[in-house]
């Protein structure tokens, strides 16, 4: 079975800093999507980035960037110019493209955003 | 476009009371799924719907039950609601055609609390 895990359970950065949220992920698969959601306070599940595992580039989608590294089966989210507006829940997430088509979400890191 | 319609948003329920959680859908998608999301634990899969006809059980299914009505909706029923189902619910679809607009799209979330 799957598994996604996020070991940090909390990270705090400064405002116009970067961070780096770890996520590493255990399949035995080698055709999947990997997913960071952003849940802030409101409830909302919102998708920050979405990486096809038969892609090599890193996907980017403006001040978000992931590394991307399959053979360690690691996802990692950067936040380059942190705002107060990214404090939130960030959680990892896997999906099959097997067939199955579930979702595995690791257990999130709440990241604080300093002012 | 309204996306996934979860009913309720919040409820109480005294322990041993049934209850069902709606959900809909206009997007034609055809996986539907469900979460629940607990402190520290993340979004955790109850069950889901891969396509109209069928479901599957996910991580945690012990004391739900759940019914694909159709392709638009799929409802998840607490049949004698226990402490320990206290929760944040989350409805979700995705279409699974692979293609680039994969992902999954949340409801708003329902708040259940079991006394």
């Amino acid at each position: 079975a799957q598994t996604v895990t996020q070991s940090q359970p909390e990270m705090s950065v400064q405002e116009a800093e970067t961070v780096t949220l770890s996520c590493t992920y255990d399949t035995s698969e080698s055709d999947y999507y990997l997913f960071w959601y952003k849940q802030p306070p409101s409830r909302q599940m919102i998708l920050v980035i979405r990486q096809e595992a038969y892609k090599q580039q890193n996907a980017t989608e403006n001040r978000f960037s992931v590394n991307f590294q399959k053979a360690a089966k690691s996802f990692s989210l950067k936040i380059s110019d942190s705002q107060l507006g990214d404090a939130a829940m960030y959680f990892c997430a896997y999906s099959s493209n097997s067939g199955t088509y579930k979702y595995i979400f690791g257990t999130g890191t709440r990241l604080k955003v300093l002012a | 476009n309204a996306g996934v319609t979860q009913t309720p948003k919040f409820q109480v329920l005294k322990t041993g009371q049934s209850m069902t959680l709606q959900c809909a859908q206009d997007m034609n998608h055809n996986s539907m799924y469900w979460y629940r999301q607990d402190p520290g634990m993340g979004l955790r899969l109850i069950y889901y719907s891969a396509s109209e006809g069928t479901t599957d059980k996910g991580e945690v299914p012990n004391g739900y039950n759940v019914s694909r009505l159709n392709k638009r909706e799929f409802s998840l029923r607490l049949e004698s609601a226990a402490p320990s189902q206290t929760s944040v619910y989350f409805c979700a679809s995705s279409p699974t055609n692979r293609g680039l607009n994969e992902k999954l799209f949340f409801g708003s979330g329902t708040q259940l609390s079991v006394l």
